[in-house]
């Protein structure tokens, strides 16, 4: 059964430390991951890789992709309270569907 | 530049009762467009998506439906809700043309079903 793993499934961390967002996936007719950010609301687009090895960058966050292994993973660096959220990651398949993983939940204490 | 609409923006039911969520996309044409639902601290499971006018395809067996009755047009209803409809209901769009599109998604509405 296709599926998309997150770990942790939460964490809690204090301003200014360096975290590791995981996400696994078992899923046929692998298309492409994306990670995205969900505060109250509607998730907001992160990331989305296609290329293994590849690191995609924006300000303080990164993400890379493994599809040997099939894996991702989210680092933030040097967190702020505003990174408290949960970070979903999903991957898209036959170019039409998505699956999408639990989710981790991220504090970040000042 | 797209934008995506979801009303309302919560809605509380009781059980028994019909179920009409709208979504509209705006500033592209021909998209695909889904319909998930967020449990409380759970992740997105899709309930719904169509590539075109009248096309939709369902993911798991419920007590909802869908509909498209125009290109940037969504609708989730029920004729009858039940207690385990209740969550956070998100659409979605992503371009058609090409495989590696990411998806934006709407506000969402609230449901709860008492």
């Amino acid at each position: 059964e296709d599926k998309v793993v997150q770990s942790p499934l939460s964490l809690v961390v204090h301003e200014g430390d360096t975290v590791t967002l995981n996400c696994s996936y078992e899923v046929t007719n692998f298309r492409s991951l994306l990670w995205y950010k969900q505060e109250k609301k509607a998730p907001t687009f992160l990331f989305m890789l296609t290329s293994s090895g590849i690191e995609k960058k924006s300000g303080r966050l990164s993400s890379i992709l493994d599809k040997k292994e099939l894996f991702s993973i989210l680092n933030i660096t040097a967190t702020q309270t505003g990174d408290s959220a949960v970070y979903l990651c999903a991957v898209a398949y036959t170019g039409n569907q998505f699956y999408f993983g639990t989710g981790t939940s991220l504090t970040v204490i000042p | 530049s797209q934008t995506i609409h979801q009303w309302p923006a919560t809605l509380v039911q009781p059980v028994g009762s019909p179920l009409s969520l709208e979504c509209t996309v705006e500033g592209t044409s021909n998209p695909n467009l889904y319909w998930y639902r967020q449990a409380a601290g759970r992740g997105l499971q899709l309930l719904f998506y169509s590539v075109g006018i009248g096309q939709i395809s369902s993911e798991v067996p419920q007590n909802l439906s869908a509909s498209r009755p125009q290109d940037r047009q969504f609708i989730l209803s029920s004729k009858k809700l039940l207690l385990s409809d209740s969550g956070f209901y998100l659409c979605a769009w992503k371009l058609l043309a090409g495989t590696y599109n990411e998806q934006f998604f709407g506000p969402g509405t609230r449901l709860t079903v008492l």
